[in-house]
Parts: C-alpha cells; structure tokens; sequence
C-alpha cells in the first residue's frame, strides 16, 4: 500500500515561534495535502498543491500559513507564528490520478 | 462548503451482529471516499464510489454511493472486534479537497 511519511511525530512549540512540518508524498503522485485535527473535531482541509502552486486554500489557512515543495520529494507546511488554537494533528495527504488521497500518520502540534 | 453528517456517532454492538453507517449531504458530490481512522494515526483509504448507485465491497464491509451522489452508506456482516474503530466519509468537493463527516466511532464487543 502506498505510503506517505511526515515528521515530527509530535512537535512542542511555544506561542509565536515558527514551526515546520514536513512530509515525504509518494514519489509518483501529483497532488499534495494538508489537513488538520483539532482534538474530538472533523478533520479539516487547510491547502491543496499542484504542479508548484497552491490550488485552493480554506479560510484556516492565512498568512501565518505557507507551503512549499522545496526539493521535489519534501512538502512543508510552514506556521510562522503560532497560536494556541494552532494545536491540532497536521495531516498530509497524496493523490495520483485517480485522485484518491493517502495520508500520512500525522504530526501532533502542541504550543504552549 | 458542502456538509457531511454521519450516523449514528457511536455504536456499540456484539461480534457477529450486523450494522450500516450513514453519511448523508444535501449537496452532490463528484465522489466519496470512506476511511478508517485509528487514535493517534491518519485516516486509512478503505474504498472510494465514484457513480451514483455504485456498490463496492471489501470483506465483510459493503459501501454504497446514492443514486444522486449526495449519500453513502457502509454496511458490515458478522462485525468482529477487528472492525472496532472510527469511520470516516470524507466527500470530494472542487479541486479535489475532501469534506469530512464528523465520524461514526464503531466498537464491536466480544
């Protein structure tokens, strides 16, 4: 079964400091995901990104919110100045064409 | 954004009984995918419908698309405690970002 990976596994940040999440796709998919949830709620879409360019991005993701895919394998959800409605599991998800997404095991995001 | 509900939100049943989840819209989706989620891990991919009415099955598990693609229902025989866990829909909406209902969280007791 295909496989995404993304570390941490659990990252412990203070409010206002930067973090970086980031996520290893499988090689042969197109389209990249980040999704989060917050403890006992839905999961929820924050960005989608295809050929090197955000396609659509939810209302959560503002511009403390960037994304990249610095090196062709890693993709990054950057937070730069994080809140304490910030904690939540961060997943990253991967499709191919058939569009259907995997997802990683997620990052647990705690700020303090 | 479209909604996703799922019912029932718990259910608790014994081994070898049978049981359907529901998870229902007022608007259309182009496909709905159907994950298993465990606690402290990512949503796990069980099966995607495409057309209205299409019936998959997996084992035990029988995932159906309504005819107007606003619907899904996932149907489990002779549950076993291994089905034990939270189910998610999650529905396909604009460039391909998913909608989650809030999950059916199943137990299945020996």
């Amino acid at each position: 079964e295909p496989e995404v990976t993304q570390t941490p596994s659990h990252q412990v940040t203070q409010m206002g400091q930067e973090v970086i999440l980031r996520c290893v796709p499988i090689s042969n998919h197109l389209y990249f995901y980040w999704y989060r949830q917050i403890l006992g709620q839905k999961v929820e879409f924050l960005v989608s990104f295809y050929n090197n360019e955000i396609s659509e991005k939810s209302e959560i993701f503002d511009d403390q919110f960037s994304v990249e895919r610095p090196d062709g394998s890693n993709f990054t959800l950057k937070i730069r100045s994080t809140k304490l409605e910030d904690s939540a599991m961060y997943f990253c998800a991967a499709a191919g064409e058939a569009y259907e997404q995997y997802f990683g095991p997620g990052t647990r995001l705690t700020v303090t | 954004t479209q909604l996703l509900e799922q019912s029932p939100q718990f259910l608790s049943i014994q081994e070898g009984e049978n049981l359907t989840v529901y998870c229902n819209s007022s608007s259309v989706f182009s496909s709905l995918q159907w994950y298993r989620q465990e606690p402290g891990e990512g949503p796990v991919l069980l099966v995607t419908v495409v057309t209205g009415g299409e019936v998959k099955k997996l084992k035990r598990l029988t995932f159906q698309f309504g005819d107007a693609r606003k619907d899904s229902s996932l149907h489990i025989t002779a549950a076993q405690p291994g089905d034990t866990g939270l189910y998610l829909c999650a529905g396909v909406q604009g460039a391909q970002k998913l909608v989650f209902g809030q999950g059916t969280r199943l137990t299945i007791n020996p």
